[in-house]
């Protein structure tokens, strides 16, 4: 079945314990990225990749990092994690394209205490 | 700056009713756009996809329409049923992967 996975979905955590967040695709979709989402700002982009190695800043880039190691693994890393890093993280996949639908995640729920 | 609105915020309908939400989006320039359904505590549910060459698409009750120049999109709903419950969002894509979504439209269909 073709989907994205990420794990863990749901985690408690401590201000400053580094964490990451894995997502994976089995579609061998060329591109990849990193939303979060919080009440009344909607989804918005941290990071997106257009292939291995090859990574760049969305509008929330701060206190997060990436790396584009394999084509279907996008990890998202926290380094010093804060409590206003608290939100529901989404990634998602497409084939690259005009008609390249983004295929998401079931999400990860973060709470940084 | 590149930013995406949808209006209205929240809509509630009886049941049977056609409905229409909108999306407007600033810079014309996009690569395409994707309209998006997410239930609670879910993640998001593809509906359509608008490439930036094309004026509409249909999938059973929806369609979706694009008017580039002005920077405006809208989801037309028919027939509206208590399933269609959910929040819509409306995705815009310009250059290289660079993805920017509305703050949604919150939609209850009254039995």
């Amino acid at each position: 079945e073709a989907q994205v996975t990420q794990n863990p979905r749901y985690l408690i955590t401590v201000t400053g314990k580094k964490l990451t967040v894995t997502c994976s695709q089995n579609m061998n979709h060329e591109y990849m990225s990193w939303y979060r989402q919080d009440p009344g700002l909607g989804l918005r982009q941290i990071y997106y990749s257009m292939n291995v190695e090859v990574t760049d800043k969305g509008d929330v880039p701060e206190g997060y990092k990436v790396s584009r190691k394999e084509k279907r693994n996008f990890p998202l890393i926290l380094e010093s994690p804060s409590p206003n890093q608290t939100s529901l993280y989404f990634c998602a996949s497409s084939r690259g394209g005009f008609t390249d639908t983004q295929y998401f995640g079931p999400g990860t729920r973060l709470t940084v205490l | 700056k590149q930013e995406v609105t949808q209006i209205p915020a929240a809509l509630s309908v009886p049941e049977g009713e056609n409905l229409v939400l909108n999306c407007s989006f600033t810079d014309s320039a996009i690569y395409n756009l994707q309209w998006f359904r997410q239930d609670p505590g879910k993640g998001l549910t593809s509906l359509l996809l608008i490439q930036s060459s094309q004026r509409e698409q249909t999938s059973g009750r929806l369609n979706a329409s694009l008017d580039k120049s002005s920077g405006r999109s809208t989801l037309y709903i028919a027939a509206s049923q208590p399933g269609d419950s959910a929040t819509y969002l409306c995705a815009v894509r310009w250059g290289g992967f660079k993805t920017i979504f509305g703050a949604g439209t919150r939609l209850f269909v009254k039995a």
